[in-house]
């Protein structure tokens, strides 16, 4: 069966520093990846989302990055984090390289920028 | 541009009651739609997925409609337990090939 880690599940970070968070899914090859934030009161907003190793599509200008070394493995950076990236990150996955199918999500990182 | 709308945004009823959630979207040009579960502080748990073909789907107590020529969906819950408390999402899968989530309604059934 297929199964999505984040990591780490709490980070608090200061002002200004870096981010990185990291998911990962086993049991199945070439996922579509999505990260989505969900800010306090506020829906779920997709940032980027990934049809494969390498090719990264991002939906809102920010001071974020992702990057998809492996078919599994989904990375969200910051170099330079700001207090407005508070909130909870989701990573999610679909299957077969379709992205008809249902979405399937992690358990989440939530972030405290302070 | 889609958007969601999701009434109410909070629901308590007595455990065992009959319940309907109420989604809108404003672009009727989807592929499917999902209904997911969020529990506090956690990630999001896929309900029901209903493709634009379909009219509803059902699983268990829970069972969803859609309506794409309105724009609208329902998820309806039959006899009520307190486990069912938490946040219940929609989400239209759009032309972009993206999903776009509505703020949720919050149900709390007390029991």
């Amino acid at each position: 069966s297929q199964t999505i880690h984040q990591w780490p599940a709490t980070l608090v970070q200061p002002v200004g520093s870096p981010l990185s968070l990291e998911c990962t899914v086993e049991g199945t090859s070439n996922p579509n990846l999505y990260w989505y934030r969900q800010a306090a009161g506020r829906g779920l907003q997709l940032l980027f989302y990934s049809v494969g190793i390498g090719q990264i599509s991002s939906e809102v200008p920010q001071n974020l990055s992702a990057s998809r070394p492996q078919d599994r493995q989904f990375i969200l950076s910051s170099k330079k984090l700001l207090l407005s990236d508070s909130g909870f990150y989701l990573c999610a996955w679909s299957p077969d390289g379709t992205p008809l199918m249902t979405q399937y999500f992690g358990p989440g990182t939530r972030l405290l920028v302070l | 541009k889609q958007e969601v709308t999701q009434i109410p945004a909070a629901l308590s009823v007595p455990e065992g009651e009959n319940l309907v959630l109420n989604c809108s979207f404003t672009d009727s040009a989807i592929y499917n739609l999902q209904w997911f579960r969020q529990d506090p502080g956690k990630g999001l748990t896929s309900l029901l997925l209903i493709q634009s073909s379909q009219r509803e789907q059902t699983s268990g107590r829970l069972n969803a409609s859609l309506d794409k020529s309105s724009g609208r969906s329902t998820l309806y819950i039959a006899a009520s337990q307190p486990g069912d408390s938490a946040t219940y999402l929609c989400a239209p899968l759009g032309s972009a090939r993206q999903l776009t989530f509505g703020s949720g309604t919050q149900l709390t059934v007390l029991p």
